[in-house]
Protein backbone atom coordinates (compact mmCIF):
# COMPACT_ATOMS: atom_id res chain seq x y z
CA UNK A 1 0.00 0.00 0.00
CA UNK A 2 1.54 2.98 -1.22
CA UNK A 3 1.71 5.99 1.62
CA UNK A 4 4.02 7.06 4.66
CA UNK A 5 4.18 4.44 7.74
CA UNK A 6 6.11 5.70 11.24
CA UNK A 7 6.49 3.53 14.09
CA UNK A 8 6.10 3.67 16.89
CA UNK A 9 2.19 4.78 17.12
CA UNK A 10 2.98 5.59 20.53
CA UNK A 11 5.79 5.66 23.15
CA UNK A 12 6.32 6.87 26.69
CA UNK A 13 9.88 7.94 27.45
CA UNK A 14 11.59 8.61 30.33
CA UNK A 15 13.38 11.81 30.47
CA UNK A 16 17.19 11.73 29.63
CA UNK A 17 16.71 9.29 27.18
CA UNK A 18 17.26 8.46 23.73
CA UNK A 19 14.65 7.31 21.08
CA UNK A 20 14.41 7.22 17.52
CA UNK A 21 10.73 7.60 15.57
CA UNK A 22 11.28 5.92 12.52
CA UNK A 23 8.98 7.03 9.21
CA UNK A 24 9.58 5.26 5.30
CA UNK A 25 7.56 6.00 2.26
CA UNK A 26 6.89 4.36 -0.58
CA UNK A 27 6.05 7.23 -3.10
CA UNK A 28 9.81 7.87 -3.94
CA UNK A 29 8.92 11.30 -3.13
CA UNK A 30 12.54 13.28 -2.83
CA UNK A 31 11.29 15.64 -0.10
CA UNK A 32 10.64 14.60 3.35
CA UNK A 33 9.60 16.63 6.76
CA UNK A 34 9.21 16.12 10.14
CA UNK A 35 7.11 18.26 12.23
CA UNK A 36 5.24 18.29 15.66
CA UNK A 37 1.73 19.06 16.72
CA UNK A 38 1.19 20.65 19.94
CA UNK A 39 -2.49 21.82 21.24
CA UNK A 40 -3.51 25.30 20.08
CA UNK A 41 -0.21 25.63 17.72
CA UNK A 42 -0.07 24.90 14.20
CA UNK A 43 2.11 22.17 13.28
CA UNK A 44 5.91 23.08 13.14
CA UNK A 45 8.65 22.17 10.83
CA UNK A 46 11.47 20.68 12.80
CA UNK A 47 13.74 19.36 10.08
CA UNK A 48 13.63 18.76 6.16
CA UNK A 49 15.63 17.29 3.85
CA UNK A 50 15.16 17.89 -0.39
CA UNK A 51 16.66 14.56 -1.18
CA UNK A 52 18.56 11.69 -0.44
CA UNK A 53 22.01 12.79 1.23
CA UNK A 54 20.61 16.43 2.31
CA UNK A 55 18.55 17.81 6.01
CA UNK A 56 18.12 21.40 6.69
CA UNK A 57 16.88 22.80 9.82
CA UNK A 58 13.15 24.01 10.52
CA UNK A 59 11.83 26.16 13.03
CA UNK A 60 12.15 24.25 16.06
CA UNK A 61 15.28 21.46 15.53
CA UNK A 62 17.13 22.03 18.85
CA UNK A 63 17.46 18.56 20.32
CA UNK A 64 16.46 17.01 17.60
CA UNK A 65 18.19 15.27 14.54
CA UNK A 66 18.03 13.73 11.50
CA UNK A 67 19.34 11.68 8.99
CA UNK A 68 18.52 10.84 5.05
CA UNK A 69 20.87 7.94 3.91
CA UNK A 70 18.29 6.70 1.35
CA UNK A 71 15.13 7.84 -0.68
CA UNK A 72 12.69 6.40 1.47
CA UNK A 73 14.01 6.49 4.94
CA UNK A 74 14.01 9.65 7.30
CA UNK A 75 14.62 8.98 10.95
CA UNK A 76 14.14 11.61 13.43
CA UNK A 77 16.18 11.37 17.03
CA UNK A 78 16.36 12.60 20.32
CA UNK A 79 19.49 12.49 22.06
CA UNK A 80 18.32 13.40 25.33
CA UNK A 81 14.22 13.30 26.03
CA UNK A 82 13.12 16.56 27.63
CA UNK A 83 9.30 16.67 29.27
CA UNK A 84 8.47 19.61 26.76
CA UNK A 85 9.30 17.39 23.43
CA UNK A 86 6.13 15.57 24.49
CA UNK A 87 4.13 16.04 21.17
CA UNK A 88 2.36 14.20 18.37
CA UNK A 89 5.60 13.72 15.74
CA UNK A 90 3.87 13.55 11.75
CA UNK A 91 6.73 12.89 9.36
CA UNK A 92 5.39 14.18 5.58
CA UNK A 93 6.55 13.93 1.98
CA UNK A 94 6.47 15.67 -1.51
CA UNK A 95 7.25 16.21 -5.05
CA UNK A 96 11.09 17.78 -4.49
CA UNK A 97 10.87 21.06 -6.35
CA UNK A 98 8.88 23.67 -5.63
CA UNK A 99 4.92 23.51 -5.22
CA UNK A 100 3.40 20.25 -4.24
CA UNK A 101 1.00 18.79 -1.64
CA UNK A 102 2.45 17.18 1.13
CA UNK A 103 1.01 13.83 2.48
CA UNK A 104 1.43 12.61 5.98
CA UNK A 105 2.11 9.37 8.03
CA UNK A 106 -0.11 8.90 11.09
CA UNK A 107 1.98 10.03 13.60
CA UNK A 108 3.50 9.22 16.50
CA UNK A 109 2.30 10.32 19.96
CA UNK A 110 5.04 11.14 22.13
CA UNK A 111 5.08 11.54 26.15
CA UNK A 112 8.12 12.56 27.88
CA UNK A 113 8.09 12.06 31.39
CA UNK B 1 7.16 37.69 11.81
CA UNK B 2 5.35 35.12 10.28
CA UNK B 3 1.59 34.34 10.66
CA UNK B 4 -1.50 32.76 10.32
CA UNK B 5 -4.74 33.25 11.70
CA UNK B 6 -7.68 31.06 12.25
CA UNK B 7 -11.05 30.67 14.37
CA UNK B 8 -10.19 28.22 16.76
CA UNK B 9 -13.62 26.95 16.86
CA UNK B 10 -16.53 27.40 14.82
CA UNK B 11 -20.00 25.70 15.29
CA UNK B 12 -22.51 24.66 12.13
CA UNK B 13 -25.81 22.51 11.03
CA UNK B 14 -25.82 19.54 9.23
CA UNK B 15 -26.53 20.02 5.40
CA UNK B 16 -26.03 23.96 5.87
CA UNK B 17 -22.62 25.74 4.66
CA UNK B 18 -19.90 27.51 6.79
CA UNK B 19 -16.82 29.60 5.68
CA UNK B 20 -13.78 29.11 7.78
CA UNK B 21 -11.54 32.47 7.45
CA UNK B 22 -7.58 32.55 7.55
CA UNK B 23 -5.62 35.65 6.84
CA UNK B 24 -1.60 35.58 6.86
CA UNK B 25 1.33 37.52 7.06
CA UNK B 26 4.35 35.75 5.56
CA UNK B 27 8.08 35.97 4.29
CA UNK B 28 6.74 35.92 0.45
CA UNK B 29 4.06 33.89 -0.92
CA UNK B 30 3.79 30.56 -3.14
CA UNK B 31 0.40 29.59 -2.31
CA UNK B 32 -2.00 28.53 0.58
CA UNK B 33 -3.12 25.38 1.23
CA UNK B 34 -6.05 23.90 3.24
CA UNK B 35 -6.08 20.54 5.42
CA UNK B 36 -8.11 18.44 6.79
CA UNK B 37 -7.33 16.69 10.16
CA UNK B 38 -10.31 14.39 11.57
CA UNK B 39 -9.55 13.84 15.71
CA UNK B 40 -6.11 11.44 16.14
CA UNK B 41 -5.71 10.90 12.33
CA UNK B 42 -2.88 12.88 10.16
CA UNK B 43 -3.74 16.12 8.00
CA UNK B 44 -5.03 15.41 4.79
CA UNK B 45 -4.94 17.87 1.31
CA UNK B 46 -8.33 19.62 0.58
CA UNK B 47 -6.98 22.28 -1.87
CA UNK B 48 -3.99 25.07 -3.44
CA UNK B 49 -4.37 28.50 -4.09
CA UNK B 50 -1.74 30.73 -5.72
CA UNK B 51 -3.71 32.91 -8.08
CA UNK B 52 -6.72 35.22 -6.49
CA UNK B 53 -10.16 33.76 -6.96
CA UNK B 54 -12.40 31.26 -6.00
CA UNK B 55 -11.28 26.96 -6.63
CA UNK B 56 -14.53 24.62 -6.31
CA UNK B 57 -14.06 21.23 -5.78
CA UNK B 58 -17.15 19.29 -5.40
CA UNK B 59 -18.85 20.52 -1.70
CA UNK B 60 -15.38 22.45 -0.71
CA UNK B 61 -14.46 25.96 -2.37
CA UNK B 62 -11.43 28.08 -1.39
CA UNK B 63 -10.64 31.47 -2.11
CA UNK B 64 -7.68 33.62 -1.80
CA UNK B 65 -6.95 37.45 -1.99
CA UNK B 66 -3.27 37.99 -1.61
CA UNK B 67 -3.72 42.15 -1.76
CA UNK B 68 -5.75 41.57 1.25
CA UNK B 69 -3.76 38.52 3.16
CA UNK B 70 -6.94 36.43 3.30
CA UNK B 71 -8.66 33.09 2.07
CA UNK B 72 -11.54 31.20 2.85
CA UNK B 73 -12.90 27.77 2.88
CA UNK B 74 -16.30 27.31 2.10
CA UNK B 75 -18.27 23.84 2.79
CA UNK B 76 -21.20 23.08 1.69
CA UNK B 77 -24.66 20.51 2.45
CA UNK B 78 -22.36 19.72 5.55
CA UNK B 79 -22.38 16.27 6.50
CA UNK B 80 -21.36 14.54 10.34
CA UNK B 81 -18.41 13.52 8.79
CA UNK B 82 -17.04 17.11 8.15
CA UNK B 83 -16.40 17.79 11.72
CA UNK B 84 -13.05 18.07 12.05
CA UNK B 85 -10.11 20.80 11.86
CA UNK B 86 -9.36 22.54 9.00
CA UNK B 87 -5.95 23.76 8.79
CA UNK B 88 -4.76 26.76 6.62
CA UNK B 89 -0.73 27.01 5.14
CA UNK B 90 0.85 29.47 3.55
CA UNK B 91 4.00 28.28 1.60
CA UNK B 92 6.65 30.85 2.32
CA UNK B 93 9.60 32.18 -0.08
CA UNK B 94 11.72 29.33 0.70
CA UNK B 95 8.79 26.60 0.30
CA UNK B 96 8.37 26.00 3.17
CA UNK B 97 5.02 25.60 4.85
CA UNK B 98 3.83 28.22 7.44
CA UNK B 99 0.84 26.24 9.78
CA UNK B 100 -2.08 28.06 11.19
CA UNK B 101 -3.30 26.50 14.66
CA UNK B 102 -5.88 24.94 12.71
CA UNK B 103 -10.44 25.65 13.21
CA UNK B 104 -12.16 22.87 14.94
CA UNK B 105 -15.30 23.00 13.04
CA UNK B 106 -18.40 20.90 14.96
CA UNK B 107 -21.47 20.02 13.12
CA UNK B 108 -24.73 19.73 15.00
CA UNK B 109 -27.58 17.28 13.47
Amino acid sequence: IAGITQAPTSQILAAGRRMTLRCTQDMRHNAMYWYRQDLGLGLRLIHYSNTAGTTGKGEVPDGYSVSRANTDDFPLTLASAVPSQTSVYFCASSEAGTVYEQYFGPGTRLTVT
Amino acid sequence: GQNIDQPTEMTATEGAIVQINCTYQTSGFNGLFWYQQHAGEAPTFLSYNVLDGLEEKGRFSSFLSRSKGYSYLLLKELQMKDSASYLCAVMDSNYQLIWGAGTKLIIKP
